[in-house]
């Protein structure tokens, strides 16, 4: 089973900030790496497909980068709206698995 | 608009086997290189894929939870199912039926609102 590792787990942030959080694969899975906005009691949003391909209607501060095994989502100029979970999940081998999420929140 | 929604009992006892059903809305369940999955959050925790089911029946399952679930699909109702036996507390969860992009098995850019299963006597 692949493993992934997001860093940090909690970060504080004020607005206008830029984010980064990171996701770490066990091992090589390729591009197969994709992430979610998840904000309270609602489901998960994704906001990146296969490490780096935008989403219709996902804002344009949302951008991913990696391959391999390290990944990064970054998020430009933070809005108040960003406060969130989020995390990263590989479909590269089965079982499919997900990072176990960072928490956003903002100041 | 693709649109997808939960059902099933909010409360099971232990030993017992939790059932929910999830319709889709807007779009076949039929359609071409469409896999179906179930996903659960235990409350406070992060998200653990439990399987994946093709309208034609075929299954993938994460081995973790392989020897107790099983999913069907019913095109005639545009449903597909999930079953887990022998529940415990560790079983309770918000499930999330999803919908991957086609074709493959992830990622998910359809979601259900999601459905809390509680395990208790």
């Amino acid at each position: 089973e692949i493993v992934l590792t997001q860093s940090p787990d909690f970060q504080s942030v004020t607005p206008k900030e830029k984010v980064t959080i990171t996701c770490r694969a066990s091992q090589s899975i390729g591009s197969s790496l994709h992430w979610y906005q998840q904000k309270p009691d609602q489901s998960p949003k994704l906001l990146i497909k296969f490490a780096s391909q935008s989403i219709s209607g996902v804002p344009s501060r949302f951008s991913g980068s990696g391959s391999g095994t390290n990944f990064t989502l970054t998020i430009n100029s933070l809005e108040a709206e960003d406060a969130a979970a989020y995390y990263c999940h590989q479909s590269s081998s089965l079982p499919i698995t997900f990072g176990q999420g960072t928490r956003l929140e903002i100041k | 608009q693709l649109h997808l929604q939960e059902s099933g009992p909010g409360l099971v006892k232990p030993s017992e086997t939790l059932s929910l059903s999830c319709t889709v809305s807007g779009g076949s369940i039929s359609c071409n290189g469409c896999y179906w999955g179930w996903i659960r959050q235990p409350p406070g925790k992060g998200l653990e894929w439990i399987g994946s089911i093709y309208h034609s029946g075929s299954t993938h399952y994460n081995p973790s939870l392989k020897s107790r679930v099983t999913m069907s699909v019913d095109t005639s109702k545009n449903q597909f199912s999930l079953k887990l036996t022998s529940v415990t507390a560790t079983d309770t969860a918000v499930y999330y039926c999803a919908r991957p992009i086609p074709p493959g098995l992830a990622p998910n850019d359809n979601w259900g609102q999601g459905t809390l299963v509680t395990v208790s006597s």
